[in-house]
């Protein structure tokens, strides 16, 4: 059974940077289609970027180009999106989502982590 | 970048009755890369319908999903407490992925 356990909540000033971590049990990291969605308070989802591994690539939202990178360390299972120079419009819900099944969809998401820039 | 816009944005209807709601595409996309979320206030999203009109795993049939080209429709038979939620549909045929912005069903 696949799992996705997401990092704590972050509090980060303007201009700074974060990393949120989703890791994964149940499946091989590599294997699984992965992405990072986003949801401001009060507002909707929002696609941030995900790993094709039928192209072997990452693909981002044009919007967060040059401030967003998402990797993976599979020695510990595990995904991370980091978004620099953060503003407050960057306060949202993180999440990761995966496609378990190969049907193309999110199946399975974790809990999500609540990012707040604040100064 | 395909947009989906969804309507309305609220529907105000109370249980047991029927609920309809709508994703238009701004370019025609097949309906493989067409899916709907349930999402709970608090809660992640979930998988309802994917594929335009198939269910996910454990959703009720009360749950129907129907169209092609640039518009699909989610119905809901008959509204039970647990579906007061928002609604989202979702793309896949192409990057970026895009979500619509949401249908509220709220109990009137």
């Amino acid at each position: 059974q696949v799992q996705l356990v997401q990092s704590g909540a972050e509090v980060k000033k303007p201009g700074a940077s974060v990393k949120v971590a989703c890791k994964v049990s149940g499946y091989t990291l590599t294997e699984l289609p992965l992405h990072w969605v986003r949801q401001a308070p009060g507002k909707g989802l929002e696609w941030m970027g995900g790993f094709d591994p039928d192209r072997d690539e990452t693909f981002y939202a044009q919007k967060l180009q040059g401030r967003v990178t998402m990797t993976e360390d599979t020695t510990i299972a595990t995904a991370y999106v980091e978004l620099t120079s953060l503003t407050s419009e960057d306060t949202a819900v993180f999440y990761c989502a995966v496609d378990t099944l190969g049907i193309g969809f999110f199946d399975l998401w974790g809990r999500g982590t609540l990012v707040t820039v604040s100064s | 970048e395909i947009v989906l816009t969804q309507s309305p944005a609220t529907l105000s209807l109370s249980p047991g009755e029927g609920a309809t709601l709508s994703c238009r595409a701004s370019q025609p996309i097949s309906s493989a890369y067409l899916c709907w979320y349930q999402q709970i206030p608090g809660q992640a999203p979930r998988l309802l319908i994917y594929a335009a009109s198939t269910r996910a795993t454990g959703v009720p049939a009360r749950f129907t999903g129907s169209g092609s080209g640039t518009d699909f429709t989610l119905t809901i038979s008959s509204l039970q407490p647990e579906d007061f939620a928002v609604y989202y549909c979702q793309q896949d045929y192409d990057y970026p992925f895009t979500f619509g912005g949401g249908t509220k069903v709220e109990i009137k």
